[in-house]
Protein backbone atom coordinates (compact mmCIF):
# COMPACT_ATOMS: atom_id res chain seq x y z
CA UNK A 1 0.00 0.00 0.00
CA UNK A 2 0.84 3.87 -1.01
CA UNK A 3 1.57 5.90 1.90
CA UNK A 4 3.08 9.83 2.21
CA UNK A 5 4.64 10.87 5.56
CA UNK A 6 4.77 14.79 5.83
CA UNK A 7 7.67 15.92 8.07
CA UNK A 8 6.60 18.36 10.32
CA UNK A 9 3.03 19.13 11.21
CA UNK A 10 3.85 23.10 11.91
CA UNK A 11 6.40 24.90 10.32
CA UNK A 12 7.15 28.93 11.36
CA UNK A 13 9.19 31.43 8.69
CA UNK A 14 8.93 35.06 8.56
CA UNK A 15 7.85 36.77 5.73
CA UNK A 16 10.62 36.81 2.71
CA UNK A 17 12.57 33.38 4.13
CA UNK A 18 12.34 30.29 2.14
CA UNK A 19 9.49 28.04 2.34
CA UNK A 20 10.43 24.31 2.91
CA UNK A 21 7.75 21.60 3.29
CA UNK A 22 8.72 18.13 3.36
CA UNK A 23 6.99 14.77 1.84
CA UNK A 24 8.35 11.08 1.72
CA UNK A 25 6.73 8.48 0.00
CA UNK A 26 6.35 4.82 0.11
CA UNK A 27 5.41 3.25 -3.14
CA UNK A 28 6.74 0.13 -4.84
CA UNK A 29 6.96 2.15 -8.34
CA UNK A 30 7.37 5.83 -8.57
CA UNK A 31 4.23 6.95 -8.09
CA UNK A 32 2.16 10.31 -9.77
CA UNK A 33 2.67 12.89 -6.25
CA UNK A 34 0.59 16.02 -6.04
CA UNK A 35 0.70 19.57 -2.85
CA UNK A 36 -2.31 20.76 -2.60
CA UNK A 37 -3.09 23.66 -0.32
CA UNK A 38 -6.24 24.03 2.21
CA UNK A 39 -6.89 27.85 3.85
CA UNK A 40 -9.51 27.85 6.49
CA UNK A 41 -12.83 26.60 5.65
CA UNK A 42 -11.79 25.68 2.46
CA UNK A 43 -11.54 22.30 0.14
CA UNK A 44 -8.35 21.78 -1.77
CA UNK A 45 -6.44 23.14 -4.27
CA UNK A 46 -3.78 21.85 -6.48
CA UNK A 47 -0.54 23.74 -5.96
CA UNK A 48 1.49 21.17 -8.62
CA UNK A 49 2.01 17.59 -9.38
CA UNK A 50 4.50 15.22 -10.90
CA UNK A 51 3.36 12.98 -13.67
CA UNK A 52 6.76 11.31 -14.54
CA UNK A 53 7.83 14.12 -16.84
CA UNK A 54 10.40 16.70 -15.37
CA UNK A 55 11.42 15.93 -11.82
CA UNK A 56 11.18 19.65 -11.34
CA UNK A 57 7.77 20.94 -11.21
CA UNK A 58 6.76 24.68 -11.17
CA UNK A 59 3.01 25.12 -9.71
CA UNK A 60 1.26 28.22 -8.96
CA UNK A 61 1.83 31.02 -6.09
CA UNK A 62 5.39 30.61 -6.94
CA UNK A 63 5.91 27.16 -5.07
CA UNK A 64 7.80 24.19 -6.61
CA UNK A 65 9.05 20.81 -5.75
CA UNK A 66 11.60 18.21 -6.90
CA UNK A 67 11.28 14.85 -7.20
CA UNK A 68 13.98 12.99 -5.94
CA UNK A 69 13.44 8.84 -6.59
CA UNK A 70 16.44 7.81 -5.03
CA UNK A 71 15.63 9.91 -1.34
CA UNK A 72 11.72 8.94 -2.13
CA UNK A 73 10.96 12.59 -1.52
CA UNK A 74 9.19 15.12 -3.11
CA UNK A 75 9.62 18.11 -0.84
CA UNK A 76 7.59 21.83 -1.49
CA UNK A 77 9.80 25.20 -2.06
CA UNK A 78 9.20 28.89 -2.22
CA UNK A 79 12.52 31.22 -2.69
CA UNK A 80 10.37 33.81 -0.67
CA UNK A 81 7.24 33.42 1.97
CA UNK A 82 4.47 35.32 1.65
CA UNK A 83 1.95 36.18 4.33
CA UNK A 84 -0.79 34.83 2.00
CA UNK A 85 0.87 31.57 2.15
CA UNK A 86 -0.29 30.65 5.79
CA UNK A 87 -2.37 27.46 5.38
CA UNK A 88 -2.21 23.62 5.48
CA UNK A 89 -0.57 21.87 2.95
CA UNK A 90 -1.11 18.31 1.86
CA UNK A 91 1.48 16.16 0.02
CA UNK A 92 -0.45 13.16 -1.68
CA UNK A 93 0.46 10.06 -3.57
CA UNK A 94 -2.32 8.83 -6.69
CA UNK A 95 -2.04 4.67 -7.34
CA UNK A 96 -0.87 4.02 -10.49
CA UNK A 97 -3.52 1.72 -11.55
CA UNK A 98 -7.15 1.94 -11.70
CA UNK A 99 -9.02 4.63 -9.76
CA UNK A 100 -5.84 6.28 -9.33
CA UNK A 101 -7.56 7.60 -5.79
CA UNK A 102 -5.32 9.89 -3.83
CA UNK A 103 -3.55 9.04 -0.15
CA UNK A 104 -2.74 12.27 1.63
CA UNK A 105 -0.40 13.22 4.14
CA UNK A 106 -1.42 14.37 7.54
CA UNK A 107 -0.53 18.08 6.56
CA UNK A 108 1.53 20.65 7.82
CA UNK A 109 0.35 23.65 8.69
CA UNK A 110 2.82 27.16 7.34
CA UNK A 111 2.49 29.42 9.60
CA UNK A 112 4.14 33.27 8.13
CA UNK A 113 5.78 36.01 10.93
CA UNK A 114 5.77 39.34 9.82
CA UNK B 1 -15.33 27.33 -16.47
CA UNK B 2 -17.15 26.01 -13.82
CA UNK B 3 -15.48 24.47 -10.43
CA UNK B 4 -16.65 21.71 -8.06
CA UNK B 5 -19.45 22.86 -6.37
CA UNK B 6 -21.26 20.99 -2.86
CA UNK B 7 -24.15 21.46 -1.04
CA UNK B 8 -24.69 22.05 1.79
CA UNK B 9 -22.40 24.18 3.34
CA UNK B 10 -22.94 22.85 6.59
CA UNK B 11 -24.62 20.20 7.91
CA UNK B 12 -25.75 19.20 11.30
CA UNK B 13 -27.37 15.60 12.19
CA UNK B 14 -28.18 14.02 15.52
CA UNK B 15 -26.62 10.15 15.65
CA UNK B 16 -28.69 7.23 14.09
CA UNK B 17 -30.49 9.83 11.14
CA UNK B 18 -29.66 9.97 7.49
CA UNK B 19 -27.93 12.15 5.39
CA UNK B 20 -27.31 12.93 1.66
CA UNK B 21 -24.26 15.25 0.30
CA UNK B 22 -24.22 16.79 -3.22
CA UNK B 23 -21.71 17.42 -5.94
CA UNK B 24 -21.61 18.80 -9.04
CA UNK B 25 -18.32 17.99 -11.12
CA UNK B 26 -16.22 20.96 -13.23
CA UNK B 27 -17.31 21.04 -16.10
CA UNK B 28 -16.31 18.09 -18.41
CA UNK B 29 -15.37 15.83 -15.92
CA UNK B 30 -16.35 12.62 -15.45
CA UNK B 31 -15.32 10.74 -12.89
CA UNK B 32 -16.18 12.12 -9.24
CA UNK B 33 -14.30 11.32 -5.59
CA UNK B 34 -15.18 11.70 -2.37
CA UNK B 35 -13.04 11.84 0.54
CA UNK B 36 -14.11 12.26 4.41
CA UNK B 37 -11.15 14.87 6.26
CA UNK B 38 -11.47 14.57 10.21
CA UNK B 39 -10.68 17.62 12.13
CA UNK B 40 -6.72 18.02 11.74
CA UNK B 41 -5.83 15.27 9.43
CA UNK B 42 -5.69 14.45 6.09
CA UNK B 43 -8.32 13.39 3.73
CA UNK B 44 -9.17 9.59 3.38
CA UNK B 45 -10.63 8.03 0.11
CA UNK B 46 -14.09 6.69 0.86
CA UNK B 47 -15.11 5.77 -3.21
CA UNK B 48 -15.01 6.87 -6.69
CA UNK B 49 -17.66 6.80 -9.56
CA UNK B 50 -17.34 6.67 -13.30
CA UNK B 51 -19.92 6.32 -15.94
CA UNK B 52 -22.58 5.92 -12.76
CA UNK B 53 -21.05 2.92 -11.22
CA UNK B 54 -18.62 2.71 -7.83
CA UNK B 55 -15.02 1.82 -9.17
CA UNK B 56 -13.90 0.89 -5.71
CA UNK B 57 -13.47 2.08 -2.19
CA UNK B 58 -11.66 3.09 1.00
CA UNK B 59 -11.58 1.60 4.20
CA UNK B 60 -15.22 2.77 4.70
CA UNK B 61 -18.40 0.49 5.54
CA UNK B 62 -21.33 -0.03 3.47
CA UNK B 63 -23.70 2.28 5.31
CA UNK B 64 -21.34 5.21 2.97
CA UNK B 65 -23.27 4.80 -0.28
CA UNK B 66 -23.09 6.95 -3.26
CA UNK B 67 -24.63 7.48 -7.15
CA UNK B 68 -23.65 9.50 -9.91
CA UNK B 69 -26.17 11.09 -12.31
CA UNK B 70 -26.00 11.33 -16.17
CA UNK B 71 -24.59 14.93 -15.64
CA UNK B 72 -21.55 13.32 -13.92
CA UNK B 73 -23.18 15.10 -10.37
CA UNK B 74 -22.75 12.66 -7.38
CA UNK B 75 -24.26 12.19 -4.01
CA UNK B 76 -22.89 10.60 -1.08
CA UNK B 77 -25.32 8.94 1.12
CA UNK B 78 -24.61 8.30 5.25
CA UNK B 79 -26.96 6.11 7.38
CA UNK B 80 -26.99 5.56 10.72
CA UNK B 81 -24.61 8.42 11.64
CA UNK B 82 -21.95 8.19 14.53
CA UNK B 83 -20.28 11.06 15.64
CA UNK B 84 -17.31 9.48 14.58
CA UNK B 85 -18.63 10.42 10.95
CA UNK B 86 -18.35 14.23 12.08
CA UNK B 87 -16.18 15.74 9.05
CA UNK B 88 -15.59 17.73 6.11
CA UNK B 89 -16.70 15.75 3.17
CA UNK B 90 -15.05 16.87 0.29
CA UNK B 91 -15.45 15.91 -3.76
CA UNK B 92 -13.25 15.57 -6.67
CA UNK B 93 -13.58 15.86 -10.16
CA UNK B 94 -11.54 14.72 -12.73
CA UNK B 95 -11.17 14.00 -16.37
CA UNK B 96 -10.38 10.64 -18.27
CA UNK B 97 -11.33 6.82 -18.86
CA UNK B 98 -10.89 4.57 -15.64
CA UNK B 99 -7.27 4.33 -15.42
CA UNK B 100 -6.08 6.94 -16.79
CA UNK B 101 -3.35 8.75 -15.67
CA UNK B 102 -5.74 11.96 -15.63
CA UNK B 103 -8.22 10.70 -13.39
CA UNK B 104 -5.47 11.62 -10.98
CA UNK B 105 -5.29 15.15 -11.16
CA UNK B 106 -8.22 15.87 -9.06
CA UNK B 107 -9.80 19.31 -8.29
CA UNK B 108 -11.46 19.38 -5.29
CA UNK B 109 -15.00 21.05 -3.81
CA UNK B 110 -15.01 23.38 -0.89
CA UNK B 111 -16.71 20.52 1.63
CA UNK B 112 -19.41 20.37 3.37
CA UNK B 113 -18.76 20.36 7.17
CA UNK B 114 -21.16 17.41 9.19
CA UNK B 115 -21.30 17.34 13.23
CA UNK B 116 -23.04 14.80 14.15
CA UNK B 117 -24.78 15.26 17.97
Amino acid sequence: AQSVTQLGSHVSVSEGALVLLRCNYSSSVPPYLFWYVQYPNQGLQLLLKYTSAATLVKGINGFEAEFKKSETSFHLTKPSAHMSDAAEYFCAVSEITGRRALTFGSGTRLQVQP
Amino acid sequence: ETGVTQSPTHLIKTRGQQVTLRCSSQSGHNTVSWYQQALGQGPQFIFQYYREEENGRGNFPPRFSGLQFPNYSSELNVNALELDDSALYLCASSLGQFGSAKTSEQYFGPGTRLTVT
